[in-house]
This record gives structure tokens, sequence and C-alpha cells, in this order.
């Protein structure tokens, strides 16, 4: 198994410019989550879904839209980049949801000029 | 969001014994407290879960007090390899969204 894979693994973006960030996971798991990680700190949750067609906003959700078509993919969705938006964004999925084991991706970096 | 606190940093000799604590209010009996570990430039990756008394995996010890109002996470001599981010993860009964990353505790082991 793959595990959870994100590409790219790093971007810059203009300001303005638009973006997907791509997660896939291949261990059959209904939860998915996005969060983001900025230099020194914690991380924080931008979206989740609960399943294929579910989504739900977490904490930072505002500049960022998600859509879960498939169990395996889940992409982040930036529509006009901001420079508040460079972080490193970690995609990561658990098969029970917020009580079990999360397992996360290499992340990508995104710098937005 | 309840919040949780850990220490910004620790220092420890390598074959020590480390003890992280996490501070986190207001959770219930049902809550889970989860740590994760974190190398630079990579996501983070589990070691252990529990919501009560103590629970120990083959590289980590969680103590969990009656009050419930902290966790412990121990490490038994720790080596190198074992200088990271160390972030405790409180999983609130109310909704997935309700899943809080403390500030993370960043461990230096020294030779």
């Amino acid at each position: 198994n793959a595990g959870v894979t994100q590409t790219p693994k790093f971007r810059i973006l203009k300001i303005g410019q638009s973006m997907t960030l791509q997660c896939a996971q291949d261990m059959n798991h209904n939860y998915m989550y996005w969060y983001r990680q900025d230099p020194g700190m914690g991380l924080k949750l931008i979206y989740y879904s609960v399943g294929a067609g579910i989504t739900d906003k977490g904490e930072v959700p505002n500049g960022y839209n998600v859509s879960r078509s498939t169990t395996e993919d889940f992409p982040l969705r930036l529509e006009l980049a901001a420079p508040s938006q460079t972080s490193v964004y970690f995609c990561a999925s658990s098969s029970l949801g917020a009580q079990e084991t999360q397992y996360f991706g290499p992340g990508t970096r995104l710098l937005v000029l | 969001l309840a919040k949780t606190t850990q220490p910004i940093s620790m220092d420890s000799y390598e074959g020590q014994e480390v003890n992280i604590t996490c501070s986190h209010n207001n959770i219930a009996t049902n809550d889970y407290i989860t740590w994760y570990q974190q190398f630079p430039s990579q996501g983070p990756r589990f070691i252990i879960q529990g919501y009560k008394t103590k629970v120990t995996n083959e590289v980590a010890s969680l103590f969990i007090p009656a009050d419930r109002k902290s966790s412990t996470l121990s490490l038994p001599r720790v080596s190198l390899s074992d200088t990271a981010v160390y972030y405790c993860l409180v999983h609130y009964s109310g909704g997935y969204q309700k899943v809080t990353f403390g500030t993370g505790t960043k461990l230096q082991v020294i030779p």
C-alpha cells in the first residue's frame, strides 16, 4: 500500500492564481482531512470528509474548497491564492473517524508570491 | 474549541526517559488523547492513543490521571532519532471538526 499520497510536493503561485492540491489514499478509509501547518506552528484543520459526497468545514476553511467524488481522492482547491495561504498542506485519512489513528501524507509546500 | 497546552521545547540526553505533558481542559470521559511525532518535512506519525489511566506500546507510554486535565507521554531511553516535534491531539466527542492539535513540543536529544 502506498498509504496517503499528495501531489505536487512543492509549488510557487502568484497572487490570484488558482490550483488544486491532490490527495489520494489506498487504504479504503472513509474519513479524510486537510490541514495546513504554518512555520513553527501546529496543524489546523481546513476541511474534512466522512465519505464520498460528504464534506464539512474545519477550523480555517476560508479561501479553500473541497470535493469528494470517490473514497480514494480528496482534492483541495485554492481559487484566488493569497500570501496568507503560504504554508505546508497535509492530507490525512482514517478508517472510522476522529477517534481513530490518522495517517498523513508527505505534505505539499505552497509558496504564494 | 478547547485548548491544549504543551511545553514549547525540551532537551534530553540519550538514554534518559522523557516525559512530555499536555494540559487539556473539559475533556469528557470518552474523549481520546493521541500523540503524534513529526520529523522535519514529513507528516505527523501516530505514536500512542488512550482515554484513561495508562496505555503502553512498544515505543511509548501514555498516562492519564483521574481528573483528565492533563496527559503525559513517556518515551523510555530516548535516542538521537527521537529528536522531533511531538503533538498532543484531543478528540473531542462533539464532532470531527473538534480535533485540536496542540502547539507541539520540540524534543532535542543530546548525545
